[in-house]
């Protein structure tokens, strides 16, 4: 079975609010979770990562949780932007081996006006 | 720079044909990885090469076949497949892999595979 999950494949929110989109992961042995951004036609691009001895990791209007307790991993856009419309990502490393990925199915954001 | 670049972008065979993806990057990187994307689905890992050894084959069947020329380049050669194997082709690299420390991949923007 899938090791990653998300909760919600369509998450729309309007133009400047912020959006959270969420992720479950069921391996207890991962230790490692990454958050992509794919835009239609496009390569996932990373965004941010974070690794199990953190609960919380910031970058540029993103921000990272990671809530080992519970097995879950949310990702936060703050001023949520028309060009932040794409299906995002998150994935671990439950695969074993050689750091390949799993990835959860994708929440496509999609921005009001 | 985070570039990885991959050859051609789209690619129409039979399932007679022979043809083979292309992958590049020149971050420095020491793990390289394919993936197979199908529509509306995430990215599932095929191959991983650590410092020009495949080190993972995610029982993937012998009608691909990867290579790894160099640290910077990476092939996928492709035999005799089929209409299902049609999907978006993926490349990624990164620092290193099977170290004990794991580092983001960066992704290439991918070869669309149509098989006829």
């Amino acid at each position: 079975g899938e090791s990653v999950g998300l909760h919600l494949p369509t998450l729309s929110v309007q133009e400047g609010d912020n959006s959270i989109i969420n992720c479950a992961y069921s391996n207890s042995a991962s230790d490692y979770f990454i958050w992509y951004k794919q835009e239609s036609g496009k390569g996932p691009q990373f965004i941010i990562d974070i690794r199990s001895n953190m609960d919380k990791r910031q970058g540029q209007r993103v921000t990272v949780l990671l809530n080992k307790t519970v097995k879950h991993l949310s990702l936060q856009i703050a001023a949520t932007q028309p060009g932040d419309s794409a299906v995002y990502f998150c994935a671990d490393n439950s695969g074993g081996g050689a750091d390949g990925l799993t990835f959860g199915k994708g929440t496509h954001l999609i921005i009001q006006p | 720079d985070t570039e990885v670049t991959q050859t051609p972008k789209h690619l129409v065979m039979g399932m007679t044909n022979k043809k083979s993806l292309k992958c590049e990057q020149h971050m420095g990187h020491r793990a390289m990885y394919w993936y197979k994307q199908k529509a509306k689905k995430p990215p599932e890992l095929m191959f991983v090469y650590s410092y020009e050894k495949l080190s993972i084959n995610e029982s993937v069947p012998s009608r691909f076949s990867p290579e790894c020329p160099n640290s910077s380049l990476l092939n996928l050669h492709l035999h005799a497949l089929q209409p299902e194997d049609s999907a978006l082709y993926l490349c990624a690299s990164s620092r290193a892999a099977g170290t004990g420390v794991i580092y983001e991949q960066y992704f290439g923007p991918g070869t669309r595979l149509t098989v006829t």
